[in-house]
């Protein structure tokens, strides 16, 4: 079975300190990965995606993630948080071509 | 383009009732799914479909009936609501491998 974990359902930081959102996932298969983003009372927005190739995926907003298949996991990261980042993140790994399964969420709060 | 819409943005049901849940997608995606959001428990897939006259059911589909009469729309039906259908649902729709883009959401309530 695949399935994600995220570690810590709430993470807070201070505005212009490092995010750090973990993410781990289990597949049978070579993975793909996304992470996805959604504001209060929204969808959820495409942040960024691993497929194949670099391990290092760069998205919007300053975002980034690295695929380690050695300890399967896709942390997401951005080196400074802005006050429009609180959000709450998800990460999704695609199980099949019809279907994706999601973390729980990880709720993002930034300090001014 | 209007991307995916979904109607109502609000739903309050009594037990028992039965309704529709609209989704439209204006991309012409051959993907569509149907996701229900409830806290501490991410996304789950509720049904889907890979193009007109075809669904499937995902990880949670009993008390929920998909159609897909065309290739934009795609109906979500309760035909019996019960207190564990409240929750928050998502339409989504992609094109092949591409990107999923969701819908606003409906938020349901069963009283």
């Amino acid at each position: 079975a695949q399935s994600v974990t995220q570690l810590g359902s709430h993470v807070s930081v201070s505005e212009g300190a490092l995010v750090l959102l973990r993410c781990n996932y289990s597949s049978s298969v070579p993975p793909y990965l996304f992470w996805y983003v959604q504001y209060p009372n929204q969808g959820l927005q495409l942040l960024l995606k691993y497929t194949t190739g670099a391990t290092l995926v760069k998205g919007i907003n300053g975002f980034e993630a690295e695929f380690k298949k050695s300890e399967t996991s896709f942390h997401l990261t951005k080196p400074s948080a802005h006050m429009s980042d609180a959000a709450e993140y998800f990460c999704a790994v695609r199980i099949n071509n019809n279907d994706m399964r999601f973390g729980a969420g990880t709720r993002l709060t930034v300090k001014p | 383009n209007a991307g995916v819409t979904q109607t109502p943005k609000f739903q309050v049901l009594k037990t028992g009732q039965s309704m529709t849940l609209q989704c439209a997608q204006d991309m012409n995606h051959e993907y569509m799914s149907w996701y229900r959001q409830d806290p501490g428990m991410g996304l789950r897939l509720i049904h889907y479909s890979v193009g007109a006259g075809i669904t499937d059911q995902g990880e949670v589909p009993n008390g929920y009936n998909v159609s897909r009469s065309t290739t934009e729309d795609f109906p979500l039906r309760l035909l019996s609501a019960a207190p564990s259908q409240t929750s928050v649902y998502f339409c989504a729709s992609r094109a092949g491998g591409g990107e999923q883009f969701f819908g606003p959401g409906t938020r349901l309530t069963v009283l």
